[in-house]
């Protein structure tokens, strides 16, 4: 146990679904992360939040929504996607880093999605 | 944008032999991360090495960091069954978010 719990671990849902993946953290940490892994790709960091506002927004489609309601919680909003977005989507959390921190990232076991 | 790029892709030995991956960056680097993952699951974090570090030691696990050539190997002696998993290495990105690379898979046969 990593300390970052994530539900539902699979989800099956059609294109025209709405659903969302929550993530929680027990850590104390400060920021927190979704990642899309495709198989046979690298890690796709999507959103990060630090201290509740969203620092990052690496040019992910409007279907997939984050919500940061507290330093503990991270939700993803899923709305009409594709087949193409079936993956494994994961949390993580961290300290957020200094200017000359190192930190490292602590991830939930992550939920497989499947879009049909 | 990836940054990190773990070589091979995959690699099978014998349990107790040493295994060997190794990662490749572009830009400078704060520090580099090695992490793990066992299929299906989250990543877990092995071991961090600083910019101005060039070994380190976690148990069975040795990393190295040659920043002239913008490399990084891990090797994992006496390799279990249990050592079966994907790799990653992570680098810091300007600011500071992590970039991975596609991981190389290791099997370990008993």
């Amino acid at each position: 146990e990593t300390g970052v719990t994530q539900t539902p671990r699979h989800l099956v849902m059609g294109m025209t679904n709405k659903k969302s993946l929550k993530c929680e953290q027990h850590l104390g940490h400060n920021a927190m992360y979704w990642y899309k892994q495709s198989a046979k790709k690298p890690l796709e960091l999507m959103f990060v939040y630090s201290l509740e506002e969203r620092v990052e927004n690496n040019s992910v489609p409007s279907r997939f929504s984050p919500e940061c309601p507290n330093s503990s919680h991270l939700f993803l909003h899923l709305h009409t996607l594709q087949p193409e977005d079936s993956a494994l989507y994961l949390c993580a959390s961290s300290t957020r880093p200094g200017l000359a921190s190192s930190y490292e990232q602590y991830f939930g076991p992550g939920t497989r999605l499947t879009v049909t | 944008s990836q940054q990190g790029e773990e070589d091979p892709q995959a690699l099978s030995i014998q349990e107790g032999e040493n295994a060997t991956m190794n990662c490749s960056y572009k830009t400078s680097i704060n520090n580099l991360q090695w992490y793990r993952q066992n299929s299906g699951r989250g990543l877990v974090h092995l071991i961090l090495i600083r910019s101005n570090e060039r070994e380190k030691h976690s148990g069975r696990l040795r990393v190295t960091l040659d920043t002239s050539k913008k490399s990084s190997s891990l090797l994992i002696t006496a390799s279990r069954a249990a050592d079966t998993a994907s790799y990653f290495c992570a680098t810091d990105a300007s600011n500071n978010d992590m970039r991975f690379g596609a991981g190389t898979r290791l099997t370990v046969k008993p």
